[in-house]
């Protein structure tokens, strides 16, 4: 069964700093697809990326950036000189390419604390 | 821009009634879905709404609930008889055909209170 991980709980950085969060997923599936969403404090889920297994060029969009390495299951997002409006929790998700799954799996998420 | 609304957004209820959230999915998507957060958790899936079917559901969705699209444009999540834990964020999502039906959007949530 399909699995994510996201290790870090809480990350807090002050404003302008990087920060990178982390994602790892487990899967049997050869063609599946990882997504990351933000839910900022308003509670809504905001779509951000999504990434197909078969592609893994690295994303960069703004000062967001993601990190696809296939050979370690990871997914990892970094943000680049933070703001306080990125504070918010980030989910990564995954979905596998079974007939008729559709699905999402998301990990627990990670509460990103931008202080001024 | 288009996008999922819900209503309402927040339903308190007694145990043991009937709640049906609603949700109206972005006009042109045939997959619908729907979603639940218990506080300070993940997100959930619960189940998924093809051609007017059901093409996919979790252990969660039990019989106590139920998805409807009543018409062309609302998509429903009945609880037949609340309990406590069924206290949570549900949030309804949709998307479209062929390969962007791997994005899916989502509305801005329910809270759902089983007192």
């Amino acid at each position: 069964a399909q699995k994510v991980t996201q290790a870090q709980t809480e990350i807090s950085v002050v404003e302008k700093e990087d920060v990178t969060l982390d994602c790892v997923y487990e899967t049997r599936d050869t063609t599946y697809y990882l997504f990351w969403y933000k839910q900022p404090p308003s509670g809504e889920l905001v779509f951000l990326i999504r990434r197909n297994s078969f592609d893994e060029q690295n994303e960069i969009s703004g000062r967001y950036s993601w990190n696809f390495q296939k050979s370690t299951s990871s997914f990892n997002f970094t943000i680049t000189a933070s703001q306080v409006v990125d504070s918010a929790v980030y989910f990564c998700a995954l979905r596998e390419s079974g007939a008729g799954s559709y699905q999402l799996t998301f990990g627990k998420g990670t509460k990103l604390s931008v202080i001024p | 821009e288009p996008e999922v609304t819900q209503t309402p957004s927040h339903q308190v209820t007694q145990m043991g009634q009937e709640v049906i959230l609603r949700c109206v999915p972005i006009s042109n998507h045939l997959y619908f879905y729907w979603y639940r957060q218990i506080l300070g958790q993940k997100v959930e899936f619960l189940v998924s709404f093809y051609n007017n079917e059901i093409s996919e559901k979790s252990e969660i969705f039990d019989d106590q609930f139920s998805v409807e699209r009543p018409d062309g444009s609302n998509f429903t999540l009945k609880i037949r008889s609340t309990k406590l834990e069924d206290s949570a964020m549900y949030f309804c999502a949709s998307s479209d055909i062929g390969q962007s039906s791997y994005e899916q959007y989502f509305g801005p949530g329910t809270r759902l209170t089983v007192t």
